[in-house]
Protein backbone atom coordinates (compact mmCIF):
# COMPACT_ATOMS: atom_id res chain seq x y z
CA UNK A 1 0.00 0.00 0.00
CA UNK A 2 1.41 3.61 -1.24
CA UNK A 3 2.04 6.10 1.53
CA UNK A 4 1.25 9.34 1.85
CA UNK A 5 2.83 11.41 -1.31
CA UNK A 6 4.05 14.48 -1.53
CA UNK A 7 5.33 16.28 -4.42
CA UNK A 8 7.80 18.31 -5.09
CA UNK A 9 10.26 17.37 -2.41
CA UNK A 10 12.10 20.57 -2.89
CA UNK A 11 11.46 23.55 -4.10
CA UNK A 12 13.61 27.11 -4.45
CA UNK A 13 11.09 30.35 -4.98
CA UNK A 14 11.74 34.00 -5.02
CA UNK A 15 9.88 36.32 -2.20
CA UNK A 16 6.99 37.29 -3.80
CA UNK A 17 6.56 34.66 -5.83
CA UNK A 18 3.53 31.94 -5.21
CA UNK A 19 3.86 28.50 -4.51
CA UNK A 20 1.64 25.14 -4.90
CA UNK A 21 2.39 21.61 -3.51
CA UNK A 22 0.54 18.58 -3.81
CA UNK A 23 -0.26 15.70 -1.47
CA UNK A 24 -1.94 12.90 -2.57
CA UNK A 25 -3.24 10.61 0.19
CA UNK A 26 -3.45 7.16 1.04
CA UNK A 27 -5.76 5.40 -0.90
CA UNK A 28 -8.88 5.44 0.43
CA UNK A 29 -8.18 8.06 3.35
CA UNK A 30 -10.61 11.13 3.32
CA UNK A 31 -8.77 13.25 5.36
CA UNK A 32 -5.48 15.63 4.82
CA UNK A 33 -4.20 17.97 7.00
CA UNK A 34 -0.82 20.32 6.38
CA UNK A 35 1.74 21.35 8.59
CA UNK A 36 4.41 23.75 8.52
CA UNK A 37 7.53 22.71 10.21
CA UNK A 38 10.09 25.37 10.90
CA UNK A 39 13.55 25.27 13.62
CA UNK A 40 11.87 27.86 15.74
CA UNK A 41 8.20 27.46 16.12
CA UNK A 42 8.28 23.49 15.65
CA UNK A 43 5.45 21.90 13.86
CA UNK A 44 2.36 23.90 13.49
CA UNK A 45 -0.85 23.20 12.11
CA UNK A 46 -2.22 24.72 8.60
CA UNK A 47 -5.49 22.80 7.84
CA UNK A 48 -7.24 19.91 7.16
CA UNK A 49 -9.46 18.68 4.42
CA UNK A 50 -12.28 16.20 4.51
CA UNK A 51 -14.12 15.27 1.71
CA UNK A 52 -13.31 18.30 -0.24
CA UNK A 53 -14.18 20.78 2.61
CA UNK A 54 -12.08 22.69 4.93
CA UNK A 55 -13.19 20.97 8.48
CA UNK A 56 -10.29 22.54 10.17
CA UNK A 57 -7.98 25.93 10.11
CA UNK A 58 -4.57 26.67 12.02
CA UNK A 59 -3.41 30.64 13.01
CA UNK A 60 -1.41 31.31 9.77
CA UNK A 61 -2.44 34.70 7.12
CA UNK A 62 -4.89 34.18 4.60
CA UNK A 63 -1.85 34.02 1.98
CA UNK A 64 -1.97 30.54 2.96
CA UNK A 65 -4.75 28.18 1.26
CA UNK A 66 -5.67 24.88 0.57
CA UNK A 67 -7.75 22.71 -1.37
CA UNK A 68 -9.02 19.16 -2.27
CA UNK A 69 -10.14 17.39 -4.96
CA UNK A 70 -12.59 14.16 -5.11
CA UNK A 71 -9.88 11.98 -5.39
CA UNK A 72 -8.68 13.47 -1.54
CA UNK A 73 -5.55 14.65 -3.10
CA UNK A 74 -4.86 17.97 -1.53
CA UNK A 75 -2.82 21.20 -2.69
CA UNK A 76 -1.38 24.11 -0.96
CA UNK A 77 -1.06 27.72 -2.09
CA UNK A 78 1.13 30.03 -0.56
CA UNK A 79 1.22 33.45 -2.51
CA UNK A 80 3.49 36.83 -1.98
CA UNK A 81 5.97 34.44 -0.48
CA UNK A 82 8.14 36.17 2.54
CA UNK A 83 11.47 34.71 3.58
CA UNK A 84 10.11 33.30 6.70
CA UNK A 85 7.80 30.86 4.85
CA UNK A 86 11.06 28.72 4.26
CA UNK A 87 10.16 25.69 5.59
CA UNK A 88 9.25 21.72 5.94
CA UNK A 89 5.83 21.59 4.84
CA UNK A 90 4.15 17.84 5.86
CA UNK A 91 1.13 16.82 5.03
CA UNK A 92 -0.64 13.74 6.88
CA UNK A 93 -3.77 11.48 6.00
CA UNK A 94 -6.22 9.92 8.43
CA UNK A 95 -8.40 6.39 7.44
CA UNK A 96 -12.20 7.21 6.41
CA UNK A 97 -14.05 6.28 9.99
CA UNK A 98 -16.32 9.34 11.16
CA UNK A 99 -13.86 10.29 14.09
CA UNK A 100 -10.25 11.02 13.42
CA UNK A 101 -7.97 8.38 14.22
CA UNK A 102 -4.11 7.15 13.15
CA UNK A 103 -2.38 10.15 11.22
CA UNK A 104 0.20 9.24 8.19
CA UNK A 105 2.89 11.59 6.93
CA UNK A 106 4.07 12.38 3.76
CA UNK A 107 8.21 13.03 3.29
CA UNK A 108 7.68 16.41 2.98
CA UNK A 109 8.40 19.42 0.59
CA UNK A 110 11.53 21.81 1.86
CA UNK A 111 10.64 25.06 0.66
CA UNK A 112 13.50 27.97 0.52
CA UNK A 113 12.19 31.36 -0.08
CA UNK A 114 15.33 33.17 -1.21
CA UNK B 1 -5.41 26.53 24.35
CA UNK B 2 -3.72 22.69 24.14
CA UNK B 3 0.40 23.37 24.93
CA UNK B 4 2.11 19.92 25.17
CA UNK B 5 5.52 19.92 26.40
CA UNK B 6 7.96 17.61 26.42
CA UNK B 7 11.33 17.14 28.20
CA UNK B 8 14.16 16.65 27.73
CA UNK B 9 15.19 18.83 24.65
CA UNK B 10 18.23 16.18 23.96
CA UNK B 11 19.36 13.35 25.13
CA UNK B 12 22.41 11.05 24.88
CA UNK B 13 22.73 7.55 25.68
CA UNK B 14 25.03 4.44 24.98
CA UNK B 15 23.53 1.86 23.58
CA UNK B 16 21.51 -0.90 25.47
CA UNK B 17 20.22 1.49 27.89
CA UNK B 18 16.15 1.62 28.16
CA UNK B 19 15.36 5.13 28.57
CA UNK B 20 11.92 6.85 28.99
CA UNK B 21 10.64 10.50 26.90
CA UNK B 22 8.25 12.65 28.78
CA UNK B 23 5.61 14.21 26.90
CA UNK B 24 3.38 16.43 29.23
CA UNK B 25 0.03 18.21 27.89
CA UNK B 26 -2.04 21.14 29.62
CA UNK B 27 -5.50 20.31 28.94
CA UNK B 28 -6.75 16.70 29.82
CA UNK B 29 -9.77 16.31 27.33
CA UNK B 30 -8.02 14.90 24.69
CA UNK B 31 -9.31 12.45 22.39
CA UNK B 32 -5.53 10.29 21.55
CA UNK B 33 -1.91 10.95 21.45
CA UNK B 34 0.26 10.17 19.06
CA UNK B 35 4.36 9.27 19.40
CA UNK B 36 5.98 9.84 16.13
CA UNK B 37 9.83 9.51 14.90
CA UNK B 38 11.66 12.09 12.52
CA UNK B 39 14.84 11.17 11.32
CA UNK B 40 16.62 14.37 9.92
CA UNK B 41 15.02 16.54 7.25
CA UNK B 42 12.78 13.35 6.51
CA UNK B 43 8.74 12.99 7.34
CA UNK B 44 7.24 11.40 10.45
CA UNK B 45 6.82 8.39 11.31
CA UNK B 46 3.99 6.87 13.35
CA UNK B 47 5.41 5.14 16.38
CA UNK B 48 2.17 4.06 18.84
CA UNK B 49 -1.50 5.90 18.60
CA UNK B 50 -3.25 5.91 22.28
CA UNK B 51 -6.49 6.70 22.24
CA UNK B 52 -7.90 8.46 25.36
CA UNK B 53 -9.91 5.39 26.74
CA UNK B 54 -6.36 3.30 26.84
CA UNK B 55 -4.02 3.62 29.16
CA UNK B 56 -0.50 1.92 27.22
CA UNK B 57 0.33 0.81 23.60
CA UNK B 58 2.96 -1.38 23.10
CA UNK B 59 4.87 -2.41 20.26
CA UNK B 60 8.53 -4.16 19.68
CA UNK B 61 10.75 -2.62 21.59
CA UNK B 62 8.45 0.54 22.20
CA UNK B 63 6.29 1.44 24.83
CA UNK B 64 3.67 3.90 25.11
CA UNK B 65 1.91 5.22 28.37
CA UNK B 66 -1.03 7.62 29.13
CA UNK B 67 -1.95 9.40 32.13
CA UNK B 68 -5.15 11.66 31.37
CA UNK B 69 -5.64 13.01 34.62
CA UNK B 70 -1.84 14.04 35.42
CA UNK B 71 -1.82 15.02 31.64
CA UNK B 72 1.56 13.06 30.72
CA UNK B 73 2.55 10.05 28.47
CA UNK B 74 5.60 8.57 28.20
CA UNK B 75 7.50 6.99 26.04
CA UNK B 76 9.62 4.28 26.68
CA UNK B 77 12.24 2.56 24.11
CA UNK B 78 14.18 -0.97 25.82
CA UNK B 79 17.57 -1.84 24.96
CA UNK B 80 18.49 1.34 22.69
CA UNK B 81 19.99 0.94 19.68
CA UNK B 82 22.21 3.43 17.44
CA UNK B 83 19.45 2.76 14.43
CA UNK B 84 17.08 4.43 16.80
CA UNK B 85 18.49 8.33 17.07
CA UNK B 86 15.99 10.40 15.70
CA UNK B 87 13.62 13.15 17.04
CA UNK B 88 10.93 11.60 18.88
CA UNK B 89 7.46 13.92 18.90
CA UNK B 90 4.25 13.35 20.43
CA UNK B 91 0.94 14.72 19.33
CA UNK B 92 -2.52 15.62 21.27
CA UNK B 93 -5.23 15.02 19.04
CA UNK B 94 -8.38 17.23 20.81
CA UNK B 95 -11.48 16.20 19.30
CA UNK B 96 -12.94 12.85 17.50
CA UNK B 97 -14.00 15.57 14.59
CA UNK B 98 -10.56 16.87 13.14
CA UNK B 99 -7.75 16.15 12.25
CA UNK B 100 -5.18 18.76 13.97
CA UNK B 101 -3.00 17.67 15.84
CA UNK B 102 -0.76 19.92 18.68
CA UNK B 103 2.92 18.86 18.39
CA UNK B 104 5.15 18.94 21.09
CA UNK B 105 9.18 20.47 20.42
CA UNK B 106 10.59 17.33 20.47
CA UNK B 107 13.12 15.23 22.18
CA UNK B 108 16.37 14.22 20.19
CA UNK B 109 17.91 11.25 21.28
CA UNK B 110 21.48 10.08 20.33
CA UNK B 111 22.41 6.38 21.01
CA UNK B 112 26.26 5.79 21.05
CA UNK B 113 27.93 2.71 20.14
Amino acid sequence: KAGVTQTPRYLIKTRGQQVTLSCSPISGHRSVSWYQQTPGQGLQFLFEYFSETQRNKGNFPGRFSGRQFSNSRSEMNVSTLELGDSALYLCASSPPQGSFTEAFFGQGTRLTVV
Amino acid sequence: KQEVTQIPAALSVPEGENLVLNCSFTDSAIYNLQWFRQDPGKGLTSLLLIQSSQREQTSGRLNASLDKSSGRSTLYIAASQPGDSATYLCAVGSSGNTGKLIFGQGTTLQVKP
